[in-house]
């Protein structure tokens, strides 16, 4: 596809279960964000990989939290043993090179509810 | 640690009228911004952008005002348009990669 696209959609779970979102950047996009959006709030970062490698994982909100990318392409996710304040629109974006200054591209985000 | 602030949750406007979205930061070492639109159930989509050495960029009715000593920028959209109406998010960046978005503004234009 032209797009970042994301899966699922939607999810909702059961607090303390895991949950893996995935993300397929836009192809040739080196670089690759994560962020989250929860009610009422602003687009917080969560983690930038460049290639495979995440030089910044500061956003990450505590050790529940992993994200990998295999292969320069596409990232998934994981949230262990999920609590309801995760509830929140996770979006991926992408954009052509971490190394300059480049737009980014978002997907159209996975909307986590955790009962 | 809110870095980048939009104070103004929502804004409401008439069509033909100017908007304008106020964003301020407060790391100096960001030297590189940019606005977002997003429609609901939509991922943000790049609006325009202004770097440091700039203090104003403009793109067809979408106008970037940086102050870099008051660490503000604007956008500027004239004339509004009812489908200007989205929220609008500013970002940041430093360096690398990573950037930082403020809260966001809900625009409205009416017709």
């Amino acid at each position: 596809g032209a797009g970042v696209s994301q899966s699922p959609s939607n999810k909702v779970t059961e607090k303390g279960k895991d949950v893996e979102l995935r993300c397929d950047p836009i192809s040739g996009h080196t670089a690759l964000y994560w962020y989250r959006q929860s009610l009422g709030q602003g687009l917080e970062f969560l983690i930038y990989f460049q290639g495979n490698s995440a030089p910044d994982k500061s956003g990450l909100p505590s050790d529940r939290f992993s994200a990998e990318r295999t292969g320069g392409s596409v990232s998934t996710l994981t949230i262990q043993r999920t609590q309801q304040e995760d509830s929140a629109v996770y979006l991926c974006a992408s954009s052509l090179s971490g190394v300059t200054y480049n737009e980014q591209f978002f997907g159209p985000g996975t909307r986590l509810t955790v009962l | 640690d809110q870095q980048v602030k939009q104070n103004s949750p929502s804004l409401s406007v008439q069509e033909g009228r100017i908007s304008i979205l106020n964003c301020d930061y407060t790391n100096s070492m960001f030297d590189y911004f940019l606005w977002y639109k997003k429609y609901p159930a939509e991922g943000p989509t790049f609006l325009i952008s202004i770097s440091s050495i700039k203090d104003k960029n403009e793109d067809g009715r979408f106008t970037v005002f940086l102050n870099k000593s008051a660490k503000h920028l604007s956008l500027h959209i004239v004339p509004s348009q009812p489908g200007d109406s989205a929220v609008y998010f500013c970002a940041a960046s430093e360096s690398l990669g990573d950037m930082r978005f403020g809260a966001g503004t809900r625009l409205t234009v009416k017709p």
